[in-house]
């Protein structure tokens, strides 16, 4: 299994605070992702890279920001936390050139009063 | 766009059943992969298959087996002689070709079967 760590591992914040999320992966693989994980919808891609400095969208990408300044680090930050944010938060990373297959972290709850 | 649909939200069966969880995908590409993930109680995502839409054969894993019909765009996943240890929502999952940027990929996922086991 990829290296890849999340902090912090459990957050409460309060409504209107900016929250930042960290991916931290240890494997030098290519493109990481943000997901989120809600009851009933299974887990939906944020955000992307496909390397340093290279983000993307995803499917629910309203109200949060990436950055990848470095190739084992991903932050994901709301800059207005709402309690529709309250979620599980899932950082995977994928090596080029391999089987498809995303490694994912250990997740990170996060709740939003 | 692509679509997962695990139709299937809860599931109770007693140890030593066989149990069989659906996945149905839909998509417009003719290369594409499909997955499945284990996530215990403990919460993290555990990597169990992957599929790639040009391999038609069935899997067999120990106790795990897995019939994959495009046919049916199907990909549903069994468990033989069921364990408490197998306790845990599975999702199914699909991978459509790459996203715009970068060669980066896009799993979509279904909404999660839970599985319980009772001794």
């Amino acid at each position: 299994d990829a290296g890849i760590t999340q902090s912090p591992r459990h957050k409460v914040t309060e409504t209107g605070t900016p929250v930042t999320l960290r991916c931290h992966q240890t494997e030098n693989h290519r493109y990481m992702y943000w997901y989120r994980q809600d009851p009933g919808h299974g887990l939906r891609l944020i955000h992307y890279s496909y390397g340093v400095k290279d983000t993307d969208k995803g499917e629910v990408s309203d109200g949060y920001s990436v950055s990848r300044s470095k190739t084992e680090d991903f932050l994901l930050t709301l800059e207005s936390a709402t309690s529709s944010q309250t979620s599980v938060y899932f950082c995977a990373t994928e090596n080029t050139g391999s089987t498809n297959e995303q490694f994912f972290g250990p997740g990170t709850r996060l709740t939003v009063l | 766009a692509q679509k997962v649909t695990q139709a299937q939200t809860e599931i109770s069966v007693v140890e030593k059943e066989d149990v069989t969880l659906d996945c149905v995908y839909e998509t417009r590409d003719t290369t594409y992969y499909l997955f499945w993930y284990k996530q215990p109680p403990s919460g993290e995502l555990v990597f169990l298959i992957r599929r790639n839409s040009f391999d038609e054969q069935n899997e067999i894993s120990g106790r795990y087996s897995w019939n994959f019909q495009k046919s049916t765009s199907s990909f549903n996943f069994t468990i033989t002689a069921s364990q408490v240890v197998d306790s845990a929502v599975y999702f199914c999952a699909l991978s459509e070709g790459v996203i715009s940027s970068g060669s980066a990929r896009q799993l979509t996922f279904g909404s999660g079967t839970q599985l319980t086991v009772l001794p």
